[in-house]
């Protein structure tokens, strides 16, 4: 069975600063898919990146990267230039079979972004 | 498309009572997952489907906990008897295969 573990609880960070969150995973399968989910208050799950473990490329999305060590089975969130509205949960998720697989998630990490 | 439709948003029950979760997935998507979401025990995949037929239902914490696909557009999660330890948000998601999982608004369940 596939684990996710994200080591921080909580996170709390100055308004504009760069912050990373991490994640490491357990698996013995070679093909797989990681991704990033952000959970506001409102509690609707949003995708925040993803990433496929084939590809050695660091996916990127505006201000959010990724930085995918697969050797050391590390995924961690980078957040530059970061706003009062990523104050969130943040949820690393791993699947065998992209979106033909169930998910499973680490505990969280809950991020705050000071004014 | 207006996304993954959960109802209801909230419910309260007392227990014992029956509890029957509705989602009706993005129209075309042919895998529909149920998740719980509790503080204790985080996110966990209860079910999940594949064209209407249940795949992996490992998840699912006891009989009596059921989930059904009568069609490509709608699913019911259902739990009979309720108990208090149900008292979590419970997630529909859906995907087309080999692509991300979109996740409804969730329905969060308090059972007294």
């Amino acid at each position: 069975a596939q684990t996710v573990t994200q080591s921080q609880p909580e996170m709390s960070v100055q308004e504009a600063e760069t912050v990373t969150l991490s994640c490491t995973y357990d698996t013995s399968e070679s093909n797989y898919y990681l991704f990033w989910y952000k959970q506001p208050p409102s509690r609707q799950m949003i995708l925040v990146i993803r990433q496929e473990a084939y590809k050695q490329q660091n996916a990127t999305e505006n201000r959010f990267s990724v930085n995918f060590q697969k050797a050391a089975k590390s995924f961690s969130l980078k957040i530059s230039d970061s706003q009062l509205g990523d104050t969130a949960m943040y949820f690393c998720a791993f699947t065998l079979g992209g979106g033909a697989d169930g998910l499973t998630f680490g505990k969280g990490t809950h991020l705050i972004i000071q004014p | 498309d207006a996304g993954v439709i959960q109802s209801p948003r909230h419910e309260v029950t007392e227990m014992g009572q029956e509890v029957t979760l509705r989602c009706k997935p993005i129209s075309g998507h042919d895998y529909l997952f149920w998740y719980r979401q509790t503080m204790m025990r985080g996110l966990e995949l209860l079910i999940y489907f594949n064209n209407n037929v249940p795949i992996d239902d490992s998840g699912m914490p006891e009989d009596r906990f059921s989930a059904k696909m009568p069609n490509a557009s709608f699913s019911t999660l259902k739990i009979q008897p309720s108990e208090p330890r149900d008292s979590a948000v419970y997630f529909c998601a859906s995907s087309l295969a080999g692509t991300r999982a979109f996740f409804g608004p969730g329905t969060r369940l308090t059972v007294l």
